[in-house]
């Protein structure tokens, strides 16, 4: 069954520095998501991509965060200069033509 | 606001033994609405997806209610297993006009444990 995949799965950075974080939809897909959850706390949305292009972003999602859509398959989120409430898991999601979001397994990104 | 409510925070049963979990939400105007099960450091993996037109969906040992009116849901699991053991989420999707959103709100989670 085809599934969204992410890596690297657990990503440990300095304060300030850039990181990015990959994803590999689910090929076929139009959709295209990224949402990141604080340890404990719930999921929350950062941004939605269609069409090589951000279709809609929270007010979490500001200058500091972008995505790419660099080739056929590939989704990356980076943050330009990570800051230590930026720890937190990173989900992918995809979605077709219907409505069901899939989830990637996830990037723990931990900011020293 | 749109706001998605869990409840209860967190439920401990025992092996074989049924629960219900609650969600109660204000997303206005509704499009559908999503039960998913995310284990500890992993991905949320749907369950159910009930648009305002269905007021129940089963998915093996999980049985999602839906009232439109009154903006709940329940998610019913029977006969426990330990393999259950995650946390049960409710998502609602709001309408929206395009864009390619989907408008998701997330509530926060219900940490259901399993014991032997």
């Amino acid at each position: 069954e085809p599934e969204v995949t992410q890596t690297p799965s657990h990503q440990v950075t300095q304060m300030g520095q850039e990181v990015i974080l990959r994803c590999v939809p689910i090929s076929n897909h139009l959709y295209f998501y990224w949402y990141r959850q604080i340890l404990g706390q719930k999921v929350e949305f950062l941004v939605s991509f269609y069409n090589n292009e951000i279709s809609e972003k929270s007010e979490i999602f500001d200058d500091q965060f972008s995505v790419e859509r660099p080739d056929g398959s590939n989704f990356t989120l980076k943050i330009r200069s990570t800051k230590l409430e930026d720890s937190a898991m990173y989900f992918c999601a995809s979605r077709g033509r219907y409505n069901e979001q899939f989830f990637g397994p996830g990037t723990r990104l931990t900011v020293l | 606001k749109n706001q998605v409510e869990q409840s209860p925070q967190s439920l401990i049963i025992l092996e074989g033994k049924n629960c219900t979990l609650q969600c109660n939400y204000t997303v206005s105007p509704f499009s559908n609405l999503r039960w998913y099960k995310q284990d500890t450091g992993r991905g949320p993996v749907s369950l159910t997806i009930m648009t305002f037109s269905e007021n129940t969906k089963s998915n093996g040992r999980y049985t999602a209610t839906l009232d439109a009116d009154t903006k709940q849901s329940s998610l019913h699991i029977t006969a426990s297993q330990l393999s259950d053991s995650a946390s049960y989420i409710c998502v609602v999707s709001a309408m929206y006009s395009g864009g390619g959103a989907d408008g998701l709100t997330f509530g926060k989670g219900t940490h259901l444990i399993i014991q032997p």
